[in-house]
């Protein structure tokens, strides 16, 4: 079953707006990861944020993590519209075998 | 990019017939994995391996097998392909560093029709 569960499903916006993505999941977890799939290619990491940490910063990138709450945001600012892809959150479920439990992705369009 | 070559990339098959799909690496990351993706589902992960010879199933691996004799390649195969295992294909390999699992690097993916 899956883990995470991102939304919204498909997001819209302009060019220069921020955009914001949510996670929520189910179980105790190591980490929570985000990862960015464009059309045709394979996933690529964003960021990676630990149980014990609220809140992560990449560039134009802004992960907290409400461990009580079981949720993670992703907050992209500034869009443009080269942000144009997938966005998946992906937790360990508290696993050290390096699996990873996926959600459906929000998918986010970015318009010049 | 992290080295990871998937072939082939493309293939068309017809049902009952086997396919393999290999998934070769040059990081010589220990983890492993074989994933489907599939509209509405997003990604799941069939079997993965955690060392030569070590593997292990996943969420959906009925119908699929895995061989890893050489840390660089990690094969897939469908012994008897149904048009139900039509999808897009992802490899992905990690690595430890110390107890904390890093994150996993992705490959281009096969898309794999089975008519």
């Amino acid at each position: 079953s899956q883990q995470g569960e991102e939304d919204p499903q498909a997001l819209s916006i302009q060019e220069g707006e921020n955009a914001t993505m949510n996670c929520s999941y189910k179980t105790s977890i190591n980490n929570l990861q985000w990862y960015r799939q464009n059309s045709g290619r394979g996933l690529v990491h964003l960021i990676l944020i630990r149980s014990n940490e609220r809140e992560k910063h990449s560039g134009r990138l802004r992960v907290t993590l409400d461990t009580s709450k079981k949720s993670s945001s992703l907050l992209i600012t500034a869009s443009r519209a080269a942000d144009t892809a997938s966005y998946f959150c992906a937790t360990d479920r508290g696993s050290t075998l390096g699996r990873l439990y996926f959600g459906r992705g929000t998918q986010l369009t970015v318009w010049p | 990019d992290a080295g990871i070559t998937q072939s082939p990339r493309h293939k068309v098959t017809e049902t009952g017939t086997p396919v393999t799909l290999r998934c070769h690496q040059t990081e010589n990351h220990r983890y492993m994995y074989w994933y489907r993706q599939d509209p509405g589902h997003g990604l799941r992960l069939i079997h993965y391996s955690y060392g030569v010879k070590d593997t292990d199933k996943g969420e959906v691996s009925d119908g699929y097998s895995v061989s890893r004799s050489k840390t660089e390649d990690f094969l897939l195969t469908l012994e008897s392909a149904t048009s139900s295992q039509t999808s897009v294909y992802f490899c992905a390999i990690s690595e430890k560093q110390g107890s904390t699992n890093q994150p996993q690097h992705f490959g281009d993916g096969t898309r794999l029709s089975i008519l």
